[in-house]
């Protein structure tokens, strides 16, 4: 139940295409997803994150859309760029002031390729 | 403000040995959460601190350890190194208690931990 399932594994696009990364989980009491982004030797970086309150987020080229009922939750990189190539990781955690505070779950990870 | 800092960045051990980890928070800061990231596990919590007190700990065995500072750094120790030890080390924190975004957690770059 604490698991956050996370494909596709690996993507390759053309610059300019619109990658869709999926992550579904189980937990209902998971109330904050995350999504990050890192590269080969750095930390994850966030990029954008939602609550279940709200269906969709944007903030500049990212996009999350989220299911609440299928308990699905996605990012989509418009107009995709080869510098977006990188490692993308959905996460979730349940409210502060829980049992589980300050701890993510993380899906285990998409591998992007954006080609020139 | 500077970001999250670790140290050391690269850290050679052998079998047996203790290693020290050591993670300085985003000024003001109160909250840190130490990750384990392995090509084969993905990013697994270890344990998260704030005030000085452990909140929260993961399935990690009692050779994974750690402690928080008045001023809010934090180190973690690992005992009794074993090969499978080897990951990268995060250190990720979060404004707790300030404002209502308290969920988010801000990466470092992590400590290469190798152990021969």
């Amino acid at each position: 139940q604490q698991q956050v399932k996370q494909s596709p594994q690996s993507l390759i696009v053309q610059k300019g295409g619109i990658p869709i990364i999926n992550c579904a989980y189980e937990n209902t009491a998971f109330d904050y997803f995350p999504w990050y982004q890192q590269f080969p030797g750095k930390g994850p970086a966030l990029l954008i994150a939602i609550r279940p309150d709200v269906s969709e987020k944007k903030e500049g080229r990212f996009t999350i859309s989220f299911n609440k009922s299928a308990k699905q939750f996605s990012l989509h990189i418009m107009d995709s760029q080869p510098g977006d190539s990188a490692t993308y990781f959905c996460a979730a955690s349940r409210k502060r002031g829980s049992s589980n505070t300050g701890k993510l779950i993380f899906g285990q990870g998409t591998t992007l390729q954006v080609k020139p | 403000k500077a970001g999250v800092t670790q140290t050391p960045r690269y850290l050679i051990k052998t079998r047996g040995q203790q290693v020290t980890l050591s993670c300085s928070p985003i000024s003001g800061h109160r909250s840190v959460s130490w990750y384990q990231q392995t090509p084969g596990q993905g990013l697994q919590f270890l344990f998260e601190y704030f005030s000085e007190t452990q909140r929260n700990k993961g399935n990690f065995p009692g050779r994974f350890s750690g402690r928080q500072f008045s001023n809010s750094r934090s180190e973690m120790n690992v005992s009794t190194l074993e090969l499978g030890d080897s990951a990268l080390y995060l250190c990720a924190s979060s404004p707790v208690g300030r404002g209502p975004v308290t969920d988010t957690q801000y990466f470092g770059p992590g400590t290469r931990l190798t152990v021969l």
